[in-house]
């Protein structure tokens, strides 16, 4: 029933390792965002897109990179993992539109060793 | 850039008690932000709580409200009695347009409220 899902919701990867969070949405929006949450931080913004096939850089897009296959998915990728990128990914869609809710999935929990 | 400050980063009340999470914002970029309060229960995604859209409006939802005040540039979230069923991470935001395609949101740190039974 759950609209916006992500996968795995708990990973553990290697310092330099390739890492690929995956999320879906049954929404049928347009939009979707990838966030990180830190403690002592908001939620800040990786990468979103508009639709299949775009993705633009958010805030702090530096080593993320993000695709948009589909309508319903959209991955952020860590081609090369550092202890840095530790932290809780947030995926999110909304339909366009200047005034549109951005629905949420669970979260993700990424630990870098 | 656009910002927004919660000072507080965890809130303890007894329950029937009332609440109150401060919330200031700073929007150079844009005149007017929409206005939002999102809520994440444990295990849960964010979810929205209120919005406004309007400076001067007021927005409620499950007992909470929230008042776009323009002048203090403040959105403050309060509640007249708390149940222990509030327990959880409140997030502040305000939405910059990127035109008709949608907005960003730019959030506040979040404010874990824990309710005493």
């Amino acid at each position: 029933e759950a609209a916006v899902t992500q996968s795995p919701r708990n990973k553990v990867a290697v310092t330099g390792g390739k890492v690929t969070l995956s999320c879906n949405q049954t929404n049928n929006h347009n939009n979707m965002y990838w966030y990180r949450q830190d403690t002592g931080h908001g939620l800040r913004l990786i990468h979103y897109s508009y639709g299949a096939g775009s993705t633009e850089k958010g805030d702090i897009p530096d080593g993320y990179k993000a695709s948009r296959p589909s309508q319903e998915n959209f991955s952020l990728i860590l081609e090369l993992a550092t202890p840095s990128q530790t932290s809780v990914y947030f995926c999110a869609s909304a339909s366009t539109g200047k005034y549109a809710e951005q629905f949420f999935g669970p979260g993700t929990r990424l630990t870098v060793l | 850039g656009d910002s927004v400050t919660q000072t507080e980063g965890q809130v303890t009340v007894s329950e029937s008690k009332s609440l109150i999470i401060n919330c200031t914002y700073s929007a150079t970029s844009i005149g007017y932000p929409n206005l939002f309060w999102y809520v994440r229960y444990p295990g849960e995604g964010l979810q929205l709580l209120l919005k406004v859209i309007t400076a001067g409006q007021k927005g409620s939802s499950r007992g909470f409200e929230a008042t776009y005040n323009k002048e203090a540039t403040s959105f403050h979230l309060q509640k007249a009695s708390v149940q222990e069923s509030d327990s959880a991470v409140y997030y502040c935001a305000l939405s910059e347009n990127y035109g008709s395609s949608g907005n960003k949101l730019i959030f506040g740190i979040g404010t874990l409220l824990s309710v005493k039974p």
